[in-house]
């Protein structure tokens, strides 16, 4: 079993859909949790973190979290054809260091 | 602008032939990150740094080596690249162990180095 499990998508919304995209983490240990965006060829960029259970806003974009069920989930309201890329999801497992684990991604197509 | 610089962004190299990424912050951040992304994959640890102290993760091939001489430089070394190395090299940073909420943990990378191994 992966660390960070993403449905590799692609994941195929119309602009100005919603676009949901899930994660499922393995160690219950895990203490923060990230959303990155990441362009063909480009590095990762943030979007958010979510350290809490249930629901952080910023913007168009909403994070869920719910540390029970190990599931993060990213909602991107309003999707515009710029939100056509892939999103990672990553775990910081915790302990002295800060290291993130990351999963594979899934791919958002928005389409006009 | 505070930032996180890979060099060089593109790198071509035989089979075997040692190779050398670059990365710099002026962030001053004290901790610092390699990732190893392939196509289509996440990106894979490799190693990182605390300031000085050094974390390799357990399944890092020896083939790989990690130098920090100062704060605002750290740099991969592939001794012997071979054709399963090459991908996106990304170098990151953090502040380092801090409260969650303050964001100490959160990663910012940098544009990253592609490997390509002919």
């Amino acid at each position: 079993q992966k660390e960070v499990e993403q449905n590799s998508g692609p994941l195929s919304v119309p602009e100005g859909a919603i676009a949901s995209l899930n994660c499922t983490y393995s160690d219950r240990g895990s203490q923060s949790f990230f959303w990155y965006r990441q362009y063909s060829g480009k590095s990762p960029e943030l979007i958010m973190f979510i350290y809490s259970n249930g629901d952080k806003e910023d913007g168009r974009f909403t994070a869920q979290l719910n540390k029970a069920s190990q599931y993060v989930s990213l909602l991107i309201r309003d999707s515009q054809p710029s939100d056509s890329a892939t999103y990672l999801c990553a775990v910081n497992r915790g302990g002295g260091y800060n290291k993130l684990i990351f999963g594979a991604g899934t791919r958002l197509a928005v389409h006009p | 602008d505070a930032m996180v610089i890979q060099n060089p962004r593109y790198q071509v190299t035989q089979f075997g032939k040692p190779v050398t990424l670059s990365c710099s912050q002026t962030l001053n951040h004290n901790v610092m990150y390699w990732y190893q992304q392939k196509s289509s994959q996440a990106p894979k640890l490799l190693f990182h740094y605390y300031d000085k102290d050094f974390n390799n993760e357990a399944d890092t091939p020896d083939n790989f080596q990690s130098r920090r001489p100062n704060t605002s430089f750290c740099f991969l070394d592939i001794r012997s690249p071979g054709l399963g190395d090459a991908a996106m090299y990304l170098c990151a940073t953090s502040r380092g162990p801090g409260l969650v909420v303050s964001g100490a943990n959160v990663l910012t990378f940098g544009a990253g180095s592609r490997l390509t191994v002919l």
